[in-house]
């Protein structure tokens, strides 16, 4: 699997944007990018997904650099609950269903 | 929101004996998973579970471990003889499509195997 490097941890205050960035330059046409997060005490939670374009939901959004060699999740307006592990992860599209975790990045948000 | 569910929440037990975790995943779901994180350390792909089948495993998924859907709601991990290496969180988790886009996690169970 490609591998993806992400900042040990991030901070940000509370009702701010956070941008959570993740490189991944061995990435492959048919690699997909997920994100999901683990809050504390807590299984893993899918956040979002994309291949090449960039994607919203109700949880975040992902930017994909043109070259898609990185992504960014931006969660738009942090709240204390979004204290947890992002972990971005690819996953070939002809691979079985095994997600690689990584160490991830541990987000701090300050009241 | 439909959400997978896992019991116990904490197992405690001696080396050498046997554990099954339980889990139910989420009803309309037909793909089933098994992780693990250590205290500290990576969460870690056990098996994947589809058809009745195995479809997937890891390394760590040797001869000790094993899986079943006994029924049409159940989903089991047995660990045969536990060691003190099997202490771990372990997470069920399910899918509704063969390829894990988004996959549905169970908050976990604790085994601590003393």
């Amino acid at each position: 699997d490609a591998k993806t490097t992400q900042p040990n941890s991030m901070e940000s205050n509370e009702e701010e944007p956070v941008h959570l960035p993740c490189n991944h330059s061995t990435i492959s046409g048919t690699d997909y990018i997920h994100w999901y997060r683990q809050l504390p005490s807590q299984g893993p939670e899918y956040v979002i997904h994309g291949l090449t374009s960039n994607v919203n939901n109700r949880m975040a959004s992902l930017a994909i650099a043109e070259d898609r060699k990185s992504s960014t999740l931006i969660l738009h307006r942090a709240t204390l609950r979004d204290a947890a592990v992002y972990y971005c992860i690819l996953r070939h599209n002809n691979a079985g269903n095994m997600l690689t975790f990584g160490g991830g990045t541990r987000l701090m948000v300050k009241p | 929101e439909p959400e997978v569910t896992q019991t116990p929440s904490h197992q405690v037990t001696q080396m050498g004996q046997e554990v099954i975790l339980r889990c139910v995943p989420i009803s309309n779901h037909l793909y089933f998973y098994w992780y693990r994180q250590i205290l500290g350390q990576k969460v870690e792909f056990l098996v994947s579970f589809y058809n009745n089948e195995i479809s997937e495993k890891s390394e760590i998924f040797d001869d000790q471990f094993s899986v079943e859907r006994p029924d049409g709601s159940n989903f089991t991990l047995k660990i045969r003889s536990t060691k003190l290496e099997d202490s771990a969180m372990y997470f069920c988790a399910s899918s509704e499509a063969r390829v894990m886009t988004q996959g549905f996690f169970g908050p976990g169970t604790r085994l601590t195997v003393l």
